[in-house]
């Protein structure tokens, strides 16, 4: 069970164009998904939290015009990268909590490998 | 507010020697604790946590940790590692008050395993 999956697992695209990342929980129902970003050797940093039904929570420093959160159901979040540059090139990993899950674990998908050009 | 700090970057060992990864926390509330793995271009699975209770934790593929609630630390240990440990190790925290708390991870330790 707490299966989280992510589409795609990789993404090639031009500079300047906008990327969607899907993040689905399979088998429960998300009532808050993390988004995060991992550069090459390092670890995860939390982007924004977002709760089913209401607008996301940025971290300090991720720009939220640049970086479109939707939650719009239980079991679905999106991440758009808008106008996206080379230094947006990174793997993003979003994450799901929820109900029946106990003592606020948090089940990670396989992430999202972005490369722009 | 909650830190992690992971003193190991790198942790080589010879194949079934045992392996201590060390983690220490910081943080002015209670907190759950987490082990999370991740695989070469892969997402984090989940190792083990902590939430209440007994101390030690043990997880999957043989891994267990202990909370040391005075020294600040939740170390990860196992007694006999295997090639397919090789994988990057992460400790984490997050803010027991909260039913969904962010999770706040420390910079990560790769462990290396040699035959």
């Amino acid at each position: 069970g707490a299966v989280v999956s992510q589409h795609p697992s990789w993404v090639i695209c031009k500079s300047g164009t906008s990327v969607k990342i899907e993040c689905r929980s399979l088998d429960f129902q998300a009532t808050t998904m993390f988004w995060y970003r991992q550069f090459p050797k390092q670890s995860l940093m939390l982007m924004a939290t977002s709760n089913e039904g209401s607008k996301a929570t940025y971290e300090q420093g991720v720009e939220k015009d640049k970086f479109l959160i939707n939650h719009a159901s239980l079991t679905l979040s999106t991440l758009t990268v808008t106008s996206a540059h080379p230094e947006d090139s990174s793997f993003y990993i979003c994450s799901a909590s929820g109900l029946g899950l106990a003592g606020s674990t948090q089940y990670f998908g396989p992430g999202t490998r972005l490369l722009v050009l | 507010a909650q830190s992690v700090t992971q003193l190991d970057s790198q942790v080589p060992v010879f194949e079934e020697a045992p392996v201590e990864l060390r983690c220490n926390y910081s943080s002015s509330v209670s907190v759950y604790l987490f082990w999370y793995v991740q695989y070469p271009n892969q997402g984090l699975q989940l190792l083990l946590k902590y939430l209440s209770g007994s101390t030690l934790v043990k997880g999957i593929n043989g891994f267990e940790a202990e909370f040391n609630k005075s020294q600040t630390s939740f170390h990860l240990r196992k007694p006999s590692v295997h090639i397919s440990d090789t994988a990057e190790y992460f400790c984490a925290v997050s803010d027991r008050r909260a039913s969904a708390s962010k999770i706040i991870f420390g910079s990560g330790t790769r462990l290396s395993i040699r035959p």
